[in-house]
Parts: structure tokens; C-alpha cells; sequence
């Protein structure tokens, strides 16, 4: 089952608004990864927080974490028509057989921001 | 911009044939990975290498295979084209000794089987 659950699967604001997309987990993270996708093209990461940390700012993006309830959230505030995109969340977690781990996406959060 | 290339952006393609989707980047990255994605869809790992000589196979099986005969070059091979393989295929590329950095994508292709 998808490691990563973004909540929700879209949003439409206008400018000038604060967009939240949520993200849900199942098992025990390393960090947790937010990544933007413009229509048709490859993802662009956007911030990393580690599993010991709880906020982590980044110009108009803020990003929690609570390991408790196994959960993320990203905050856009005062959001642009440019931030229109779809976001994703990738969870760093797992273990290969070689003792690597690799990034679990989500479905991620189509946003649209309206001029 | 990441310094991570993919070509062709788009192919169409028949049933049947042989293709090779490119992958190359220019920042000496060790670890390179190739994603699949449908439209509105997550991503889905199909392949990963950590280093030259090295693959591993991801989570959703794929009938694709992959090289890795040179550190910043990654190509991902379908013998045989099939409609169920048209999707969206990105690569991507980190750098470190474990998955806790980020990943530069390249901008995808797109690949139609008719």
C-alpha cells in the first residue's frame, strides 16, 4: 500500500491565499521530502525535513512534522498563479538488501491558483 | 535547473519494438533512479543504482531493464514495446551515501505505445 497519502487531492484558491496540503504515513520515517511537478515535466524538490525536527521555513513554505500521528503538512502562504503544480510527498524509510533506502511518493495535491 | 537530461521527450511507438529511453547527468552523482508515472498519478520506482556496475530493481515490477556502465549515464531498455508500457518515465539522480538528500529529476519522457 502507498507509503505517502496527500490530503487534498486538489485545491483551487486565489492569489493572495495560504494553500495547506496534508500528508499522511505509515511506517517510521528518516525525513520526509515535499516535491513540486509543473504539468508534464519532472518534480522539483522543495524542502526536506529530518525525522528529529518539527518546522522548517523556506521563503513562502513552511513544513511540519509529526511523527506521532505519522504526518506533514506544507503551508504555501500568500500563494502566486506561478505556484500552480501538483506537490508531492516522498518519505525517505525504507531499507533495501543493500542497507540503502529510497523515496516513497505520494499521490500528491494538484493546486490551482487563481489570478 | 538540475544538470540531468532525458531524450527522446516524447515518443510514439508500435507494438513490439525495441526502445531505449537516455539518462544522463553531468553533476558526478553516484545513486540514479528511474520513476514511471501516469498522468495524476505517484511516482513508482522501477529501477535504482547506486554506482557503476550496480542496479537493483524497485517496487513496481517492470519488464524494462537498465545499465550502469558509466556513473553519469543511466538508460532504461524495453525489448519489446507493449501499449501497457505508455506512461511517463522520469530519472533522477542524488548524491550521498544514503537516500537523505534530494533527488533532480530530469524532465521525462513521455512514451506512447500504439
Amino acid at each position: 500500500s502507498q507509503q505517502g497519502e496527500e490530503d487534498p487531492q486538489a485545491l483551487s484558491i486565489q492569489e493572495g491565499e495560504n494553500a495547506t496540503m496534508n500528508c499522511s504515513y505509515k511506517t517510521s520515517i528518516n525525513n520526509l521530502q515535499w516535491y513540486r511537478q509543473n504539468s508534464g515535466r519532472g518534480l522539483v524538490h522543495l524542502i526536506l525535513i529530518r525525522s528529529n525536527e518539527r518546522e522548517k521555513h523556506s521563503g513562502r513554505l513552511r513544513v511540519t512534522l509529526d511523527t506521532s500521528k505519522k504526518s506533514s503538512s506544507l503551508l504555501i502562504t500568500a500563494s502566486r498563479a506561478a505556484d500552480t503544480a501538483s506537490y508531492f510527498c516522498a518519505t525517505d524509510s525504507r531499507e533495501t538488501m543493500s542497507g540503502y533506502s529510497t523515496l516513497t511518493f505520494g499521490k500528491g495535491t494538484m493546486l490551482l491558483v487563481s489570478p | 535547473e538540475a544538470d540531468i537530461y532525458q531524450t527522446p521527450r516524447y515518443l510514439v511507438i508500435g507494438t513490439g519494438k525495441k526502445i531505449t529511453l537516455e539518462c544522463s547527468q553531468t553533476m558526478g552523482h553516484d545513486k540514479m533512479y528511474w520513476y514511471q508515472q501516469d498522468p495524476g498519478m505517484e511516482l513508482h520506482l522501477i529501477h535504482y543504482s547506486y554506482g557503476v556496475n550496480s542496479t537493483e530493481k524497485g517496487d513496481l515490477s517492470s519488464e524494462s531493464t537498465v545499465s550502469r556502465i558509466r556513473t553519469e549515464h543511466f538508460p532504461l531498455t524495453l525489448e519489446s514495446a507493449r501499449p501497457s508500457h505508455t506512461s511517463q518515465y522520469l530519472c533522477a539522480s542524488s548524491v550521498g551515501p544514503k537516500s537523505h538528500y534530494e533527488q533532480y529529476f530530469g524532465p521525462g519522457t513521455r512514451l506512447t505505445v500504439t
